[in-house]
């Protein structure tokens, strides 16, 4: 089935320690797209890639940096530049980056000790 | 940064009644309008994506309609069902970019919970 898959789907690190989230999509897209969820406040944009091997910062894009080389692909790296890393992270993609639906992975909770 | 503001935050209904809920824009720049229900432990699914004044959308027993002029959109349920019970999400994105989703503001959701 196509879809979007994140992984993992919890993840506890320490302090001071990068982290990387996977999120991969099998259906064509060329959008993808980082947010993030925080108790009580709507997704917040942290990236956002239009098409492979280029992407903007959105919102909210300190301390995170993500690549798109593969078309499928886009990883987002939580460092430990960021203050608050705690959070639930949704990777999404769409056909249409003007207004087309997007499509979500189940997201990934991510815990900082 | 642009509100995007949804209520009730939180709804409980009997199966079987109807319910709406709300979602309010800015009325300046519109763009576009996503609705998307989010069941727990599931990703969140697309509803519905309106652009024109006085769109009215239908799927199933969930329809959607939508006013740029004043800034709201109405998410209608008829006959609720047990699997109904979500968070309903609004999203609305302005002019002004080369493209729209990047620019798409989330509400903090309607909590819908279905009543046996």
């Amino acid at each position: 089935d196509g879809g979007i898959t994140q992984s993992p789907k919890y993840l506890f690190r320490k302090e001071g320690q990068n982290v990387t989230l996977s999120c991969e999509q099998n259906l064509n897209h060329d959008a993808m797209y980082w947010y993030r969820q925080d108790p009580g406040q709507g997704l917040r944009l942290i990236y956002y890639s239009q098409i492979v091997n280029d992407f903007q910062k959105g919102d909210i894009a300190e301390g995170y940096s993500v690549s798109r080389e593969k078309k499928e692909s886009f990883p987002l790296t939580v460092t430990s530049a960021q203050k608050n890393p705690t959070a639930f992270y949704l990777c999404a993609s769409s056909r249409d980056p003007n207004s087309g639906e997007l499509f979500f992975g189940e997201g990934s909770r991510l815990t900082v000790l | 940064i642009l509100n995007v503001e949804q209520s009730p935050q939180s709804l409980h209904v009997q199966e079987g009644d109807s319910t709406n809920f709300t979602c309010s824009f800015p009325s300046s720049n519109f763009y576009a309008l996503h609705w998307y229900r989010w069941e727990t432990a599931k990703s969140p699914e697309a509803l519905f994506v309106m652009t024109l004044n006085g769109d009215e959308k239908k799927k199933g027993r969930i329809s959607a309609t939508l006013n740029t002029k004043e800034g709201y959109s109405y998410l209608y349920i008829k006959g609720s069902q047990p699997e109904d019970s979500a968070t309903y999400l609004c999203a609305f994105s302005r002019l002004g970019s080369n493209f729209g989703n990047e620019k798409l503001t989330f509400g903090t959701g309607t909590r819908l919970t279905i009543i046996p």
